[in-house]
């Protein structure tokens, strides 16, 4: 299995508050991703890094952002969170050295569950 | 807008039986295709994958199917297994592209 640790894997909050989640990664792969899964949606892309301080919006960002200041660790921040961020959030790594997607390696996943 | 559908969301099978799920994209870019599986309360895992040079691959019990003029693809399992019940995720890139479009997904549930 491709070392990916997310922390926590579940949490409650209250609608306002921040919440930060964190993956981190023991395989030096240069792209990780932050998901979110929904019913009837599947696994959307909210945010995704190329690299150190290298990041770039995936299709629902909104209310949402990241930060990669290493290799191996990569945050996703609701800055105050709403009942629609409600879901199951999945971080992903891929070597990246390829030229073009690769198959990406995903964590075990987060339940964020927002009151 | 969603490029890559999976219509069915579910889909039962008896065991020993073959599966077959299907997915269908629209942007005429995508060239790389990819099939994961997930288990609840787990994450995803890469299952198999299919390049837009082929028109099949297969690894064991599993086989995609691409067929690029209809912008479909499936994915065969035979002999279905009732450790194959999961979500199943149909997934595709374009080249120069480090992102992977995502279906909603099928639930495949392997009847004993």
């Amino acid at each position: 299995d491709a070392g990916i640790t997310q922390s926590p894997r579940h949490k409650v909050t209250e609608t306002g508050t921040p919440v930060t989640l964190r993956c981190h990664q023991t395989e030096n792969h240069r792209y990780m991703y932050w998901y979110r899964q929904d019913p009837g949606h599947g696994l959307r892309l909210i945010h995704y890094s190329y690299g150190v301080k290298d990041t770039d919006k995936g299709e629902v960002s909104d209310g949402y952002s990241v930060s990669r200041s290493k290799t191996e660790d990569f945050l996703l921040t609701l800055e105050s969170a709403t009942s629609s961020q409600t879901s199951v959030y999945f971080c992903a790594i891929s070597p990246g050295t390829s030229g073009r997607s690769d198959i990406q390696y995903f964590g075990a996943g987060t339940r964020l569950s927002v009151l | 807008d969603q490029q890559v559908k999976q219509n069915s969301p579910s889909l039962s099978v008896q065991e020993g039986r073959i599966s077959i799920l299907n997915c269908d994209y629209t942007n005429s870019m995508f060239d790389y295709f990819l099939w994961y599986k997930k288990y609840p309360a787990e994450g995803p895992t890469f299952l198999i994958s299919i390049s837009s040079i082929k028109d099949k691959n297969e690894d064991g019990r599993f086989t995609v199917f691409l067929n690029k003029s209809a912008k479909h693809l499936s994915l065969h399992i035979v002999p279905s297994q009732p450790g194959d019940s999961a979500v199943y995720f149909c997934a595709a890139s374009g080249s120069n592209d480090y992102k992977l479009s995502f279906g909603a997904g099928t639930t495949v549930t392997v009847r004993a």
